[in-house]
């Protein structure tokens, strides 16, 4: 049971087209989020969701769109990618407030 | 706006020594959480070490432990006898809880490369 899985792991693709980074959990957390990597920032919230189709933005929302028509999923859709756009991207779960985000394995996203 | 701030970029230790990564935060919420993970070169983030603002005792985990200073707002990471599997980027983040409606996002510092030396 991987509990949360992300795919693909690996993706290049060129600037003005539309990728999906799919995540998927097996533990029914109410809370999903997308956060950005990239060297000298830490992680920055991009969006996240507070439960079936209740979505806000975070940090470094622009460029990004987001779904969440049932629990388990919750998809990240870069509509025309550009360059700045390359980093590493982490979806994470959590149940309550109280409780430690637990995060995927990550997608290196390289856009040429 | 709520912070966090780690200032070492990157620290050495040695094997078998106690090193202590620092984290300050900024927030004027009086309820709030403070997280570590610890991310390795492979790249997942690994959840450490959780400290609530009102726990009265600091957090232990293992060889983890958290030196929670509230009225310094700082939570500094204390890794007792270092092993070479330590070495990884180590994350301090911070989450806010708002009793009206919970967002529960994280709050990033910029991280910390320890290096553990045989």
């Amino acid at each position: 049971d991987a509990g949360i899985t992300q795919s693909p792991r690996y993706k290049i693709t060129e600037t003005g087209r539309q990728v999906t980074l799919m995540c998927h959990q097996t533990w029914s957390h109410s809370y999903m989020f997308w956060y950005r990597q990239d060297l000298g920032h830490g992680l920055r919230l991009i969006y996240y969701s507070a439960a079936a189709d209740i979505t806000d933005k975070g940090e470094v929302p622009d460029g990004y769109v987001v779904s969440r028509s049932k629990t388990e999923n919750f998809p990240l859709t870069l509509e025309s990618a550009t360059r700045s756009q390359t980093s590493v991207y982490f979806c994470a779960t959590g149940g309550t407030a109280y409780q430690p985000q637990h995060f995927g394995d990550g997608t290196r996203l390289s856009i040429l | 706006a709520q912070k966090i701030t780690q200032t070492q970029p990157g620290m050495f230790v040695q094997e078998k020594e106690a090193v202590t990564l620092d984290c300050t935060y900024d927030t004027s919420d009086p309820s709030y959480g403070l997280f570590w993970y610890k991310q390795p070169s492979s790249g997942e983030m690994i959840f450490l070490i959780y400290q609530g603002s009102y726990d009265q005792q600091n957090a232990t985990e293992g060889r983890y432990s958290l030196n929670f200073q509230k009225a310094r707002k700082s939570a500094n990471l204390v890794i007792s006898a270092s092993q070479l599997g330590d070495s990884a980027m180590y994350f301090c983040a911070m989450r806010e809880v708002n009793y009206g409606g919970a967002t529960n996002k994280l709050i990033f510092g910029t991280g910390t490369l320890l290096a553990v030396q045989p």
